[in-house]
């Protein structure tokens, strides 16, 4: 079954660098997601992307985060310059146009990110 | 309570016996899934419910939807020791609408 592969799977910098996370996400599909789960708390929304632009976003969110599609088939997350409490797991998803936005999403095993 | 709250929080039971969690929500939703999620683990999507049914069954699963009530059950049956896992419900507000609002998770043990 195809899926959403993530690279890298752990990542580790210092606090104000910037860091760049990959998703290659399922070839067909064209809604994508990042989601991020700070450990023991929930899955958190971050941003969905369609259509090369950003569809929704949340408060989190903010000037710090930008995400890009450079080609067809990479879709990444930029945190320009980290933070301690930046650190979680971060989680690329994205759906099938045969499926509304939102519905089954086809989550990546996450890039773990740690802050120090 | 906030948008999707699971309970129980952890729930541990003997294999082949069944599993329920709950879930509960505060604002309408336009559909309800459910996620699992093996430790380390991205989630897996098992089952969407939409705002207009009220049961649905994919195997050896089975989701109910209380609208008037906003909760939601998710009852694994003859459970197995890959079962073990934690479970998600997840919201969404409006059709179209691009976020997703996940609860806290249920975490399931399933002992042999």
């Amino acid at each position: 079954e195809p899926e959403v592969t993530q690279t890298p799977s752990h990542q580790v910098t210092q606090m104000g660098q910037e860091v760049i996370l990959r998703c290659v996400p399922i070839s067909n599909h064209l809604y994508f997601y990042w989601y991020r789960q700070i450990l023991g708390q929930k899955v958190e929304f971050l941003v969905s992307f369609y259509n090369n632009e950003i569809s929704e976003k949340s408060e989190i969110f903010d000037d710090q985060f930008s995400v890009e599609r450079p080609d067809g088939s990479n879709f990444t997350l930029k945190i320009r310059s980290t933070k301690l409490e930046d650190s979680a797991m971060y989680f690329c998803a994205s759906s099938s146009p045969r499926d509304s936005p939102n519905e089954k999403l086809f989550f990546g095993s996450g890039t773990q990110l740690s802050v120090l | 309570s906030q948008q999707g709250e699971e309970d129980p929080q952890a729930l541990s039971i003997q294999e082949g016996e069944n599993a329920t969690m709950n879930c509960s929500y505060k604002t309408s939703i336009n559909n309800l899934q459910w996620y699992r999620q093996n430790s380390g683990r991205g989630l897996v999507h098992l089952i969407l419910i939409r705002s207009n049914e009220r049961e649905k069954h994919s195997g050896r699963l089975r989701v109910t939807l209380d609208t008037s009530k906003k909760s939601s059950s998710l009852l694994i049956t003859a459970s197995r020791a890959a079962d073990t896992a934690s479970y998600f419900c997840a919201t969404d507000k409006d059709q179209g609408a691009q976020k997703l609002v996940f609860g806290q998770g249920t975490r399931l043990t399933i002992n042999p």
